[in-house]
């Protein structure tokens, strides 16, 4: 089967412009998270999903953070505008169901540089 | 909440030598463990985890950790390590009441030939 897709794989912009993330998760996988990994940290979960509601997004920064899943398949993370920290890997992963019983399957990550 | 510590940043191995990472965790009731290993450019795969039971674990590449509630330690070992297994190595703790899974800061693996 098909695993977790993300585009871009990278992306270089300067501080205070916009970008967007793309997660296409495996087939049939209710759950959708979004996690942030910062060099030399292990990756902190930022938004998860259960089909297109949120289930938990106590760790989004709301003022330029932003996702969404309106269809309840893929997924899209924004950020809006960048800073500097903001610089890390964008990993994206899914489950069949919520709940840290299930395994997730993580997709590659989308690395952001911010300048 | 709970939370995970790895000790070590970076471990250096020989190729063939036996290898075990470290990881501590805190958690107020059983928590569920897992190791997850990451190649350079790669999404974390799970390698094992746990979650009741017999406390010895066994996962994929011949990898193994053993949950040790006293020490609050959940350390993977691999008997005879390869020169492919040279990656990032994080543990992670789940709970049984949250959907909250909180990841190590992670440990470095080099393999020497």
């Amino acid at each position: 089967e098909a695993g977790v897709a993300q585009s871009p794989r990278y992306k270089i912009i300067e501080k205070r412009q916009s970008v967007a993330f793309w997660c296409n998760p495996i087939s049939g996988h209710a759950t959708l998270y979004w996690y942030q990994q910062i060099l030399g940290q292990g990756p902190k979960l930022l938004i998860q999903f259960q089909n297109n509601g949120v289930v938990d997004d106590s760790q989004l920064p709301k003022d330029r953070f932003s996702a969404e899943r309106l269809k309840g398949v893929d997924s899209t993370l924004k950020i809006q505008p960048a800073k500097l920290e903001d610089s890390a890997v964008y990993l994206c992963a899914s489950s069949l169901h919520a709940g840290t019983s299930y395994e997730q399957y993580f997709g590659p990550g989308t690395r952001l540089t911010v300048t | 909440a709970q939370s995970v510590t790895q000790p070590d940043i970076h471990i250096t191995v020989s190729e063939g030598a036996s290898l075990e990472l470290r990881c501590n965790y805190s958690y107020g009731a059983t928590p569920y463990l897992f190791w997850y290993v990451q190649s350079p450019g790669q999404g974390l795969q799970l390698l094992l985890k746990y979650f009741s039971g017999d406390t010895l674990v066994q996962g994929i590449k011949g990898f193994e950790a053993e949950f040790k509630r006293s020490q609050s330690s959940f350390n993977l070992r691999k008997p005879s390590v390869h020169w492919s297994d040279a990656a990032e190595y994080f543990c992670a703790v789940g709970a049984l009441d949250n959907n909250d899974m909180r990841f190590g800061a992670g440990t470095r693996l080099t393999v020497k030939p």
